[in-house]
């Protein structure tokens, strides 16, 4: 059974930093390129970021790039996303989601991030 | 960059009746759509793929249709627990996600 289990989400101040994780299971998580989507309160979806399975392509959202930075390790079948410089525009529910060819059939069930002070 | 455009932003309909979602992409995106539902408190589930396709476990109550720039999502016979926010998404490196619609009971 594929899972994403996403963690890392807390409240933290205007500028402050956090790292979400999101932990892989049940398929081949170096064979696939994964995302980070994130929805505030009350909002729609934007996604964040994107990294392909080798890290070889990465992209950012304009709203993220340059504060944002994504990564992964295969060995360890887990998805980081390191925040920085955080807004309170950052407050949402983060998501992991692993792409299948065009779309992302499988969540996590997200991770919380408040920035407030 | 490509926009994605969903409407109504709200729907009212009553269970039993069907509801049909559009979704338009400001140029061409091919069969390359999805639909997803999101209940509150839930992660989203993908409904529909290439436009067409249901995706694993999605009722036949379900379909989409469409290409290049519009898009539907059609429930034919909505039950109680259709009634939810509703995305299209294209993908181009990344995902673009429309504004949602929300499904409601009249």
């Amino acid at each position: 059974e594929v899972q994403l289990v996403e963690s890392g989400g807390g409240l933290v101040k205007p500028g402050g930093s956090l790292r979400l994780s999101c932990a892989a299971s049940g398929f081949t998580f170096s064979s696939y390129s994964m995302n980070w989507v994130r929805q505030a309160p009350g909002k729609g979806l934007e996604w964040v970021s994107s990294i392909s399975s080798s890290s070889s392509y990465i992209y950012y959202a304009d709203s993220v790039k340059g504060r944002f930075t994504i990564s992964r390790d295969n060995a360890k079948n887990s998805l980081y996303l390191q925040m920085n410089s955080l807004r309170a525009e950052d407050t949402a529910v983060y998501y992991c989601a692993r792409v299948d060819y065009l779309w992302l059939e499988y969540w996590g069930q997200g991770t919380l991030v408040t920035v407030s002070s | 960059e490509i926009v994605m455009t969903q409407s109504p932003a709200t729907l009212s309909v009553s269970p039993g009746e069907r509801a049909t979602l559009s979704c338009r992409a400001s140029q061409s995106v091919s069969s390359n759509l999805a639909w997803y539902q999101q209940k509150p408190g839930q992660a989203p589930r993908l409904l529909i793929y290439g436009a067409s396709t249901r995706a694993t476990g999605i009722p036949a109550r379900f379909s989409g249709s469409g290409s290049g720039t519009e898009f539907t999502l059609t429930i034919s016979s909505l039950q109680s627990e259709d009634f939810a926010v509703y995305y299209c998404q294209q993908y181009n490196n990344w995902p673009l996600f429309g504004q949602g619609t929300k499904l409601e009971i009249k």
